[in-house]
């Protein structure tokens, strides 16, 4: 059965701090794909980023930054000089190549930014 | 930008009432999903649809049924509702596999759901 986890709940950070969304995920599939959502205050799901099981490159897009490691079954998540709008709920997932795109959820990580 | 649109933010029911969800896409997606979300559990896949008139059970598909007529649209119903039911219900919709690659899924912004 597949499997995600994101361990921390909830974060609290002061802005222009670092910080690290940890997510760990459980699969026996070999082809498979790993997305982050982030859900702001207003509900929508907002898609972040998404990476093939046989890409473990790390990606930088501007403040944020993921660290893919199948060694570890771990795509953390980095937002660098975090500031308030990060403030927000994110999402790991899994999909599984082939199986209709659904999409398997971490139980979230809620991050608070504050002045 | 794909638009996908829930029916209602908020909607407050009763118990025993059948309750239609409602959520139409404008980007012609072939897939989509129903999820509903409760804290400390994510979102979990209701139903989801890869074509019209096609369905596949998700996870928690108990006390729920759908519809898909058009390709537009995708209705979730709870055909006698419960208490157990209250929740936050998010709508998605993707492309097929493109490339080889599974695709995005682009949400809508929910229906928060009450049944007394």
């Amino acid at each position: 059965a597949q499997k995600v986890t994101q361990a921390q709940t909830e974060i609290s950070v002061v802005e222009k701090e670092d910080v690290t969304l940890d997510c760990v995920y459980e699969t026996r599939d070999t082809t498979y794909y790993l997305f982050w959502y982030k859900q702001p205050p207003s509900g929508e799901l907002v898609f972040l980023i998404r990476r093939n099981s046989f890409d473990e490159q790390n990606e930088i897009s501007g403040r944020y930054s993921w660290n893919f490691q199948k060694s570890t079954s771990s795509f953390n998540f980095t937002i660098t000089a975090s500031q308030v709008v990060d403030s927000a709920v994110y999402f790991c997932a899994l999909s599984i190549y082939n199986q209709g795109g659904k999409l398997i959820f971490g139980q979230g990580t809620e991050l608070s930014v504050k002045p | 930008d794909v638009k996908v649109t829930q029916s209602s933010r908020y909607l407050v029911k009763r118990t025993g009432e059948k309750v239609f969800l409602e959520c139409v896409q404008d980007m012609d997606h072939e897939n989509m999903f129903w999820y509903r979300q409760d804290p400390g559990l994510g979102l979990r896949l209701i139903y989801f649809s890869y074509d019209v008139k096609m369905k596949e059970k998700g996870d928690i598909p108990e006390g729920y049924s759908v519809s898909r007529e058009k390709k537009e649209r995708f209705s979730l119903i709870l055909e006698s509702a419960s208490t157990n039911q209250t929740s936050m219900y998010l709508c998605a919709s993707s492309f097929p596999l493109q490339g080889g690659s599974n695709q995005p899924q682009h949400f809508g912004d929910g229906t928060r759901l009450s049944i007394l």
